[in-house]
């Protein structure tokens, strides 16, 4: 089975910069992914990772620990629109991925 | 944007009645995916498709079935809705599973309500 954790809430000020931490448990692992939801719409990709390290894509950042299973999302200069919902996903092999609870950001002025 | 509708997007409907909700898609992607999403619970996975008439349980198929005719479309069925299965409904399609990137792309979500 596979198992995800990830903080409920945070909050943030514009401008910032804030961490949301992933951590999981798998048998087997082939990728996590980090989504985007804004209240009331669909998911939406922001990144990918299955090799350790960093990986940057404007403001948003994901590294990966395979050995500590964990994984975090960076975002730099927050601004009002990112706040969102961040869902952490993870696919244990041939499987469909697999979601956290997701984390329910607040940016405030 | 990935081309993926649902209908219906709204439903209300009375315990006991059969429910079908429908995921159509025009990118001709080989894998489909019912998820409901419920408050403390995030995202699970109902049943998903890998293949014209090929389909396979996710976490939480119990009272749910699912029909795949065509690449196109995906059938979700609720054989004697309860209101344990109040929820939003997301449809979501990918080219892969296991593969480098195999993400999903959602369609905009079905929101039941079951009385």
């Amino acid at each position: 089975g596979q198992n995800i954790d990830q903080p409920t809430e945070m909050t943030a000020t514009e401008g910032a910069i804030v961490q949301i931490n992933c951590t999981y448990q798998t048998s087997g692992f082939n990728g996590l992914f980090w989504y985007q939801q804004h209240a009331g719409e669909a998911p939406t990709f922001l990144s990918y990772n299955v090799l350790d390290g960093l990986e940057e894509k404007g403001r948003f950042s994901s590294f990966l620990s395979r050995s500590k299973g964990y994984s975090y999302l960076l975002l730099k200069e927050l601004q009002m629109k990112d706040s969102a919902s961040y869902l952490c996903a993870v696919r244990g092999g041939n499987t469909p991925l697999v979601f956290g609870k997701g984390t329910r950001l607040s940016v405030i002025a | 944007d990935a081309g993926i509708t649902q209908s219906p997007r709204h439903k209300v409907t009375e315990t006991g009645t059969p429910v079908t909700l429908r995921c159509h898609q025009t990118e001709n992607h080989r894998y489909m995916y019912w998820y409901r999403q419920d408050p403390g619970h995030g995202l699970r996975l109902i049943h998903y498709s890998y293949g014209v008439k090929d389909t396979d349980k996710g976490e939480v198929s119990d009272g749910y079935s699912v029909s795949r005719s065509k690449t196109e479309d995906f059938l979700l069925t609720l054989e004697s809705a309860t209101s344990s299965q109040t929820s939003v409904y997301f449809c979501a399609i990918s080219e892969s599973l296991g593969q480098a990137t195999g993400e999903l792309f959602f369609g905009e979500g079905s929101r039941l309500t079951v009385l």
